[in-house]
């Protein structure tokens, strides 16, 4: 059964710093991995989408890798702002086609 | 296009009560899912469809019935209402690519409480 872990679970830094979010699973035969950003009482908003053929996506200030032989995905935020304040949750569809399993998320604050 | 819409935002019910949690969205996918999140626990996925006529159950069914007549809805009903169905529910939806889920879109949730 495929097994997402996003560590940590929370995480404060000050404006302007590059971060790194990470995510591992444990079935590395994934299709695709999806980040998405969920504010306090808000749905979920998509980010970015990898094939398991890729490598990389990038969306602005966002950089996802993927890694699928070592089962892990970072999400890389540059320049992080105050707005980027949100939960951020990784999900995986793995090669028996089961529909999105999630990491539980990483809470990120950013101060001012 | 409004992509995927719940109705309603927030409700509350008695223990025994059934209600349903209406999810439609307007991109023609022909996946659609719906998922409780509950503190501590993650998103774990009820019940998921891959076309009109077609469902199957995710990870915590119980207590929970989906229909899917037309593309477009996917209803999610509580046939008698327990406080440990209090939670947020998300209804999703992607379309299939060689039977392989695409980007996934969220609606904005509904919240209940069950007393």
């Amino acid at each position: 059964k495929q097994e997402v872990t996003q560590i940590p679970a929370a995480l404060s830094v000050p404006e302007g710093e590059n971060l790194v979010l990470n995510c591992s699973f444990t079935d590395s035969a994934i299709y695709n991995l999806q980040w998405f950003r969920q504010d306090p009482g808000k749905g979920l908003t998509s980010l970015l989408l990898i094939q398991s053929s890729q490598r990389e996506q990038t969306s602005g200030r966002l950089n996802a890798s993927l890694d699928k032989s070592s089962g892990r995905s970072t999400l890389y935020i540059a320049a992080s702002q105050p707005g980027d304040s949100a939960t951020y949750l990784c999900a995986v569809t793995d090669s028996g086609n089961t529909p999105l399993v999630f990491g539980k998320g990483t809470r990120l604050s950013v101060i001012a | 296009n409004a992509g995927v819409t719940q109705t309603p935002k927030f409700q509350v019910l008695k223990t025994g009560q059934s209600m349903t949690l209406q999810c439609a969205q307007d991109m023609n996918h022909e996946y659609m899912s719906w998922y409780r999140q509950d503190p501590g626990m993650g998103l774990r996925l009820i019940h998921y469809s891959v076309g009109a006529g077609i469902t199957d159950q995710g990870e915590v069914p119980n207590g929970y019935n989906v229909s899917r007549s037309t593309t477009e809805d996917f209803p999610l009903r509580l046939l008698s209402a327990a406080p440990s169905q209090t939670s947020v529910y998300f209804c999703a939806s992607s379309s299939l690519q060689r039977g392989t889920y695409n980007e996934q879109f969220f609606g904005p949730g509904t919240r209940l409480t069950v007393l």
